[in-house]
């Protein structure tokens, strides 16, 4: 069965950097890209960008060019999604998705919960 | 990324049929999804290419699309439909937007 499974719980300080992984299994994982959506506290959900797991081609979200970095590695079928220059705005729950192109993000991982504090 | 409105919510009682609109000026050239989303659990995709049902998803869960308008319709709702339900489209770089979401309210 497909599964997408995300590393731990993160907390880091102000202008640091997180880099969280989203391992999949159960499918061909350069066959499908991956996005990266996150959701802070009691709000909705704000996409990141996207990586095609085929060829590394990626698109960002305008408002995190330049802090953000998404990458694979087809030898362990994960994806990463590194966040610099952190701030107390980006604590949020981080999600990776699988994208086929368009039939939608039909598998997500658990979410893992970054916490950004002095 | 470009906007999707969504009302912030809509209630029912069981049994009645629930609306959920979302509004977008690149509607009409873009496909939309519709992803549940129940307290502390990841999305669930319901509806993709503006209407069609993924395996799994209850046939009470439809979707529909006019104009700038894509609607999502739950039919003879149940307390377990209770959640937030949100729009999601992409522009034609590929970037994607979610609309704000909407509160699904079971009476």
């Amino acid at each position: 069965q497909v599964q997408l499974v995300q590393s731990g719980a993160e907390v880091k300080k102000p202008g640091a950097s997180v880099k969280v992984s989203c391992k999949a299994s159960g499918y061909t994982f350069t066959s499908y890209g991956i996005s990266w959506v996150r959701q802070a506290p009691g709000q909705g959900l704000e996409w990141m960008g996207w990586i095609s797991a085929y060829n590394g081609n990626t698109n960002y979200a305008q408002k995190l060019q330049g802090r953000v970095t998404m990458t694979t590695d087809t030898s362990t079928s994960t994806a990463y999604m590194e966040l610099r220059s952190l701030r107390s705005d980006d604590t949020a729950v981080y999600y990776c998705a699988r994208v086929e192109g368009s039939s939608g993000w039909d598998y997500w991982g658990q979410g893992t919960l970054v916490t950004v504090s002095s | 990324s470009y906007e999707l409105t969504q009302p912030p919510s809509v209630s029912v009682s069981p049994g009645q049929t629930a609306r959920i609109t979302c509004s977008g000026d690149a509607l009409p050239k873009q496909y939309a999804y519709w992803y549940q989303q129940k307290p502390g659990q990841a999305p669930v995709l319901v509806i993709y290419k503006d209407s069609e049902r993924p395996s799994g998803i209850p046939e009470r869960f439809s979707g529909s699309s006019s104009g700038t308008t894509v609607t999502l319709t739950i039919s003879g709702v149940q307390a377990e439909d209770e959640a937030d339900y949100y729009c999601q489209s992409a522009d034609s770089s590929g970037t994607s937007s979610f609309g704000g979401g909407t509160k699904l309210t079971v009476l």
